[in-house]
């Protein structure tokens, strides 16, 4: 499998861009960048997902590098209620298993 | 409303008594799988389920079985639970199994075994 590197944790101001970097070097042409977070111990949250272009939905947007070593998340602006542990997946050749990692614990300040 | 719902969200048991926690989604999805999150460990696959009748291990199956005997079900059965299965236990439910689908998960159970 893939595997995704992400800082342990950050620190955002309320109403900020938050930008969460993920490194994926050994990433396969066609495995797929996935975002999920985890608001305390409550299911993991589907964000967004991307092969190759930049993604953009109504929670977030995710730029992948042209090379697809290293993406970003960004929130446009964060609110409270965004604190969480923010995970970067790269699912595998078979798709049957999200390899979940540490991720990133984002604490979004007043 | 989409959902994967987990039952129990919270159970107390003692070593070697039986226990079944039930997940159920409401999304026509082929593809359901438990995982187990502890702590320093983050999330590993127990189980998966391509579709009816089709199961197979994931990355720690030990000490647990599962059946998918109809699409919207998958329950996690633990026929003799020991207190290293005391976890934060998750469903999740995929409408295939490939790449470019999105995975959705249930609350939770938090299982304690004493």
């Amino acid at each position: 499998d893939a595997k995704t590197t992400q800082p342990p944790s950050m620190d955002c101001a309320e109403g900020r861009a938050a930008n969460l970097p993920c490194n994926h070097s050994t990433i396969s042409g066609n495995e797929y960048v996935y975002w999920y977070r985890q608001i305390h111990s409550q299911g993991p949250q589907y964000i967004i997902h991307g092969l190759k272009n930049n993604e953009t939905n109504e929670m977030a947007s995710l730029i992948i590098t042209e090379d697809r070593k290293s993406s970003t998340l960004i929130l446009p602006h964060a609110t409270l209620r965004d604190t969480a542990v923010y995970y970067c997946i790269v699912r595998d050749n078979y798709g049957q298993n999200f390899v979940f990692g540490p991720g990133t614990r984002l604490s979004v300040l007043p | 409303e989409a959902q994967v719902t987990q039952n129990p969200r919270y159970l107390i048991t003692v070593t070697g008594k039986k226990l079944t926690v039930t997940c159920s989604q409401n999304m026509n999805h082929e593809y359901m799988s438990w995982y187990r999150q502890d702590p320093g460990l983050g999330l590993r696959q127990i189980y998966y389920s391509m579709n009816v009748e089709v199961t197979d291990k994931g990355d720690v199956p030990e000490g647990y079985k599962v059946s998918r005997k109809e699409k919207r079900n998958f329950p996690l059965i633990l026929e003799s639970p020991s207190p290293n299965q005391t976890s934060l236990y998750f469903c999740a439910s995929s409408l295939s199994p490939g790449l470019d689908t999105e995975a959705f998960f249930g609350q939770g159970t938090r299982l304690t075994v004493v």
